[in-house]
């Protein structure tokens, strides 16, 4: 079956360490997302990516980074500097690059929760 | 910044019974998307509606779109208690950057 594999289910950081999430798709999708979710919250994009080796900085990039090396994965990073790193963290991808991502559904992966130790 | 914003913010009915959320939104827009998210799980794509359309239906969902009012209304007939999720709208703005702007929510409680 096609879909987006998020891993780990759940994290957990330490204070100092980065920390990096796993998002893979089969779905050969060209646009990839990152959203951070917070309790009651909607979604705020962090980055996106509508080609490989390409991305753009989302709402809140501040203390985050990804790299698109392959149109199957695109890992997030949490940074150190990221101080308040606790959070539901989704991942999707979906058709459509350039003009017209928006216009487009988007498939969710199952989150991972990052919390701190 | 928010785009969306959902109405009610949480809402409790029978099963059986219809249920009416609401999104507004502040700027034009080319397209308006609804998604469901079940607790802890990634979101779901229900319907998308494009700023030319004014109503569309897929089962038992009912979406309409003012985009003179600039808001829009997701109706689910004949809840079941598989249909209690939170209920997001994402806009897609027309001189936006080519992203989804998500609402804050609505948390629907189907009650058996």
């Amino acid at each position: 079956d096609g879909g987006i594999t998020q891993s780990p289910k759940y994290l957990f950081r330490k204070e100092g360490q980065n920390v990096t999430l796993s998002c893979e798709q089969n779905l050969n999708h060209d646009a990839m997302y990152w959203y951070r979710q917070d309790p009651g919250q909607g979604l705020r994009l962090i980055y996106y990516s509508q080609i490989v080796n390409d991305f753009q900085k989302g709402d809140i990039a501040e203390g985050y980074s990804v790299s698109r090396e392959k149109k199957e994965s695109f890992p997030l990073t949490v940074t150190s500097a990221q101080k308040n790193p606790t959070a539901f963290y989704l991942c999707a991808s979906s058709r459509g690059s350039g003009t017209g991502v928006g216009n487009q559904p988007q498939h969710f992966g199952d989150g991972t929760r990052l919390s701190i130790l | 910044s928010q785009q969306g914003e959902e109405d009610p913010q949480a809402l409790s009915i029978q099963e059986g019974e219809n249920a009416t959320m609401n999104c507004s939104y502040k700027t034009s827009i080319n397209n308006l998307q609804w998604y469901r998210q079940n607790s802890g799980r990634g979101l779901v794509h229900l319907i998308l509606i494009r700023s030319n359309e004014r109503e569309k239906h897929s089962g038992r969902l009912r979406v309409t779109l003012d985009t003179s009012k600039k808001s829009s209304s997701l109706l689910i007939t004949a809840s079941r208690a598989a249909d209690t999720a939170s209920y997001f709208c994402a806009t897609d703005a027309r001189f936006g950057n080519e992203k989804l702007t998500f609402g804050t929510g609505t948390r629907l409680t189907i009650i058996p």
